[in-house]
C-alpha cells in the first residue's frame, strides 16, 4: 500500500521560529509538493520537487524554503515562523513523465503558529 | 492563479439522493482529476478523465467533462452518510503539477 508519511501531525510553535515539516514517500516517486491549505483557498502549492535536489517555486513559496536531498524525503522549511502561516500542511507525491498521474497525499500537518 | 472553482461551496442532501458538484476552470488541460478529503485528513483520488473524453464512470462516481465550457461535473449517486466529505477537482496541463480548486463540502445525512 502506498505511503505518504508526515512526521508532525499537529505542531504549536512561536512567531520567528524556525520550523521544519517532514515528509516520506516510500513509492520511489520522483516528484514531492508541498500544499498549503486554508479554508475557502482550496489547496496552494508552495514548491514542487521534480529530482533529488531539484525544486521549483509553487503559487506562494515566499517564507519557505524546502530541502530534497533523499529521493524519498522532501522537507518544508519556515524560516521564521509568523502568524499567518497557521495553516495545514499537505505533502504528495506522484511518478513523473506522464501528466495525469496520480498524486498521492499525506494525512496533514496542523501548524499554530502563536 | 486558481485553476479550479467547484460549485456550490457546500450541499446537504439525504441518504439515498444524488450529489452532484461542479468544476470550472480557466485555461486549456491535458486531464482533470476529482479528489475527496475527509474532516482533518489527506486528498485521496477518486478519478481521472482526459480532455479527450466526456463522460467516465467509477461504481457510483459520474464523471463529466466540456473542454468547450472549461467545466466538469462529478455526480454521486444514491448518496450514503459515509460520502461525507469535501470533493476537490484538480488540473493540469501537460505537466506534473495540478492546481486544485476551492473544494466543495458535501454534507449526506441519514
Amino acid at each position: 500500500d502506498v505511503k505518504v508519511t508526515q512526521s508532525s501531525r499537529y505542531l504549536v510553535k512561536r512567531t520567528g521560529e524556525k520550523v521544519f515539516l517532514e515528509c516520506v514517500q516510500d513509492m520511489d516517486h520522483e516528484n514531492m509538493f508541498w500544499y498549503r491549505q486554508d479554508p475557502g483557498l482550496g489547496l496552494r502549492l508552495i514548491y514542487f520537487s521534480y529530482d533529488v535536489k531539484m525544486k521549483e517555486k509553487g503559487d506562494i513559496p515566499e517564507g519557505y524554503s524546502v530541502s530534497r536531498e533523499k529521493k524519498e524525503r522532501f522537507s518544508l522549511i519556515l524560516e521564521s515562523a509568523s502568524t499567518n502561516q497557521t495553516s495545514m500542511y499537505l505533502c504528495a507525491s506522484s511518478a513523473s513523465g506522464i501528466s495525469g498521474n496520480t498524486i498521492y497525499f499525506g494525512e496533514g500537518s496542523w501548524l499554530t503558529v502563536v | 492563479s486558481q485553476q479550479g472553482e467547484e460549485d456550490p461551496q457546500a450541499l446537504s442532501i439525504q441518504e439515498g439522493e444524488n450529489a452532484t458538484m461542479n468544476c470550472s476552470y480557466k485555461t486549456s488541460i491535458n486531464n482533470l482529476q476529482w479528489y475527496r478529503q475527509n474532516s482533518g485528513r489527506g486528498l485521496v483520488h477518486l478519478i481521472l478523465i482526459r480532455s479527450n473524453e466526456r463522460e467516465k464512470h467509477s461504481g457510483r462516481l459520474r464523471v463529466t467533462l466540456d473542454t468547450s465550457k472549461k467545466s466538469s461535473s462529478l455526480l454521486i449517486t444514491a448518496s450514503r452518510a459515509a460520502d461525507t466529505a469535501s470533493y476537490f477537482c484538480a488540473t493540469d496541463n501537460n505537466t506534473d503539477k495540478l492546481i486544485f480548486g476551492t473544494g466543495t463540502r458535501l454534507q449526506v445525512f441519514p
